[in-house]
């Protein structure tokens, strides 16, 4: 079973900074998810990436497969990137299918 | 077009009863998964069905969870004789296929709440 581990798991930082939520998992995986839930919100999807690098906007994932370890980046943060980050990792490398394994969220808090 | 829909969005009963929650899928995707999101225990994996295979049922916590999905779409999920420990909110996703390397999309849940 792939153990998920997220950091930190809060962090309270000023409008405009740089923030970077940390992922590592154990076994190697098809792709990580990056999701986001807004207090009370639904999840939604930011990224889904298997390798490299991907960028939508100010929010910037990255992946090292060979460390089993991701990154989520948000460029010059707002009050409105305040929610819940979860890292969760999909489907065994080579094969198996299966659903998704969470890690327990980074709680994020913007301050103006 | 339309997301993944779920109902009821909120469910109280009483310790005991069971309880049957729906998702409807986005259309045209053929794997659906079921999570349940609880204080203690974050998000956890329940059930996954895709197509017509038979589902993936390893992460159901006791044989009073069960599921269900009809001609590869809507997906019940059941829970005989509820205990106070199974509330939580109950997730479901869909994807276009499974395996976990395709992005999920997720429903806004619903809140089971046991007295």
């Amino acid at each position: 079973k792939n153990e998920v581990e997220q950091s930190p798991q809060n962090l309270t930082a000023q409008e405009g900074e740089f923030i970077t939520i940390n992922c590592s998992y154990s076994v190697g995986i098809s792709a990580l998810h990056w999701l986001q839930q807004h207090p009370g919100g639904g999840i939604v999807s930011l990224f889904m990436l298997s390798s490299g690098k991907k960028k939508h906007g100010r929010l910037i994932a990255t992946i090292n497969i060979q460390e089993k370890h991701s990154s989520l980046h948000i460029t010059a943060s707002h009050p409105r990137d305040s929610a819940v980050y979860i890292c969760a990792v999909g489907g065994v490398a080579g094969g198996g299918a299966d659903g998704l394994t969470f890690g327990k969220g980074t709680h994020l808090i913007i301050q103006p | 077009g339309a997301g993944v829909s779920q109902s009821p969005s909120n469910k109280v009963t009483e310790k005991g009863k069971d309880v049957e929650l729906r998702c409807d899928p986005i259309s045209g995707h053929t794997a659906l998964y079921w999570y349940r999101q609880s204080l203690g225990q974050g998000l956890e994996f329940l059930i996954y069905f895709q197509g017509n295979s038979a589902p993936d049922k390893s992460g159901l916590p006791s044989d009073r969870f069960s599921a269900e999905r009809t001609g590869g779409s809507v997906s019940t999920l059941t829970i005989q004789r509820t205990q106070q420990e199974d509330s939580a909110v109950y997730l479901c996703a869909s994807s276009l296929v499974g395996s976990g390397a395709y992005e999920q999309y997720f429903g806004p849940g619903t809140r089971l709440t046991v007295t």
